[in-house]
């Protein structure tokens, strides 16, 4: 079973729409939890940490579920500069961060 | 904002030639980190240095590969003989602290081996 798996898409979601992905992970003993995002051919960037609570940056809410071992990232009111590729990752305590392969998301005006 | 910086931003290389990927990560960030991005694929990670040496390297990082911190300032990738396979997104991350603040990347350095 791979450490961190996502769907890859694509969604394709009209703009103004709420898009979902969720993200599975192996390892009981992940201690941190991220949503990245990366554009085509670019860096990934931190998008939001994702705490055992949930969290919401604005638009973007993220939820971790322990017990099944998956975390969530919700977008409302998708903007087109939302296209991108999610990248869903997580680290053990003291460990490198592992990411997943990400899931292509294209808001469709 | 503080940036991870990457040079060069594109290489092109022959296959055997030695290469070195060139990092400055942020100045008051302690852990220092290689990912490769083989085109179509995850980012997988490489190697990880921290007090001026080597934390953990991943199976990819073999002896072809080595890392150096000279000046303290600057995070060096080497590739000794590069191969065609070396081909890939070489990004360079670091962070302030492991657990609790994500990485900030670099822009990455795409090497090409032809």
């Amino acid at each position: 079973r791979k450490e961190v798996e996502q769907d890859p898409g694509p969604f394709n979601v009209p703009e103004g729409a709420t898009v979902a992905f969720n993200c599975t992970y192996s390892n009981s003993a992940s201690q941190s939890f991220f949503w990245y995002r990366q554009d085509c051919r670019k860096e990934p960037k931190l998008l939001m940490s994702v705490y055992s609570s949930g969290n919401e940056d604005g638009r973007f809410t993220a939820q971790l579920n322990r017990a099944s071992q998956y975390i969530s990232l919700l977008i409302r009111d998708s903007k087109l500069s939302d296209s991108a590729t999610y990248l869903c990752v997580v680290n053990r305590r003291n460990d490198k961060i592992i990411f997943g392969k990400g899931t292509r998301l294209h808001i469709l005006p | 904002e503080p940036e991870v910086t990457q040079t060069p931003s594109h290489q092109v290389t022959q296959m055997g030639q030695e290469v070195i990927l060139r990092c400055v990560p942020i100045s008051n960030h302690l852990y220092f980190y290689w990912y490769r991005q083989i085109l179509g694929q995850k980012v997988e990670f490489l190697v990880s240095f921290y007090n001026n040496e080597i934390s953990e390297k991943s199976e990819i990082f073999d002896d072809q590969f080595s890392v150096e911190r000279p000046d303290g300032s600057n995070f060096t990738l080497k590739i000794r003989s590069t191969k065609l396979e070396d081909s890939a997104m070489y990004f360079c991350a670091s962070t302030e602290e492991v657990n609790n603040y994500g990485y900030t990347f670099g822009s990455g350095t795409r090497l090409t081996v032809v």
